[in-house]
């Protein structure tokens, strides 16, 4: 089956520790993305990337970190300089399309708290 | 820049009634995209449809039906008949043609009541 995979689904964190989330997607897609939902509100981004080896900062990026060393893989470290980061992450990917922007597909989330 | 506004925070209805959820979208390109999620309480985003600014065809999916004004900068989606399985948060976003980020509304929470 094809699809995004995230994990763990759970993670908690004690306050100055850095984690790392993981996405691994199978659908050979290009562009992967990073959003963080707080309760109640809209989903707001990350970083994203469109090929491999290359990354943007999206909307919200300070105090995260990522990497895109495998087309499959975009994992996202949240770092202790990241004040409030107690939230819902998902992980979406898409494929360019030839007739404009493709619909994305996310993951099914990790909820980080920070204790 | 660009804008999506989903001003109904929380609708409650009973099953088998029809509901509406606003869209309200800005952007300065000419060329976009309009995108509708559902995100049942599980949390993975569910992909609804996805509307060009060319094609303000309304279309229906089932129950599922979809207005398209580019009049008033309005994607709004209606569900018929609601049933519970259908309470979940609903997003709108929208993507311009030369843009990398999907910008999200802030989501209506939808509860359908047995």
């Amino acid at each position: 089956d094809g699809g995004i995979t995230q994990s763990p689904k759970y993670l908690f964190r004690k306050e100055g520790q850095n984690v790392t989330l993981s996405c691994e997607q199978n659908l050979n897609h290009d562009a992967m993305y990073w959003y963080r939902q707080d309760p109640g509100q809209g989903l707001r981004l990350i970083y994203y990337s469109q090929i491999v080896n290359d990354f943007q900062k999206g909307d919200i990026a300070e105090g995260y970190s990522v990497s895109r060393e495998k087309k499959e893989s975009f994992p996202l470290t949240v770092t202790s300089a990241q004040k409030n980061p107690t939230a819902f992450y998902l992980c979406a990917s898409t494929i360019p399309g030839l007739a404009g922007h493709n619909e994305q597909f996310f993951g099914p989330g990790t909820r980080l708290t920070v204790l | 820049a660009q804008k999506v506004t989903q001003a109904q925070t929380e609708i409650s209805v009973v099953e088998k009634e029809d509901v509406t959820l606003d869209c309200v979208y800005e952007t300065r390109d000419t060329t976009y995209y309009l995108f509708w999620y559902k995100q049942p309480p599980s949390g993975e985003l569910v992909f609804l449809i996805r509307r060009n600014s060319f094609d303000e065809q309304n279309e229906i999916s089932g129950r599922y039906s979809w207005n398209f004004q580019k009049s008033t900068s309005s994607f709004n989606f209606t569900i018929t008949a609601s049933q519970v399985v259908d309470s979940a948060v609903y997003f709108c976003a929208l993507i311009n043609n030369a843009g990398n980020m999907l910008t999200f509304g802030g989501g209506t929470r939808l509860m359908v009541k047995p």
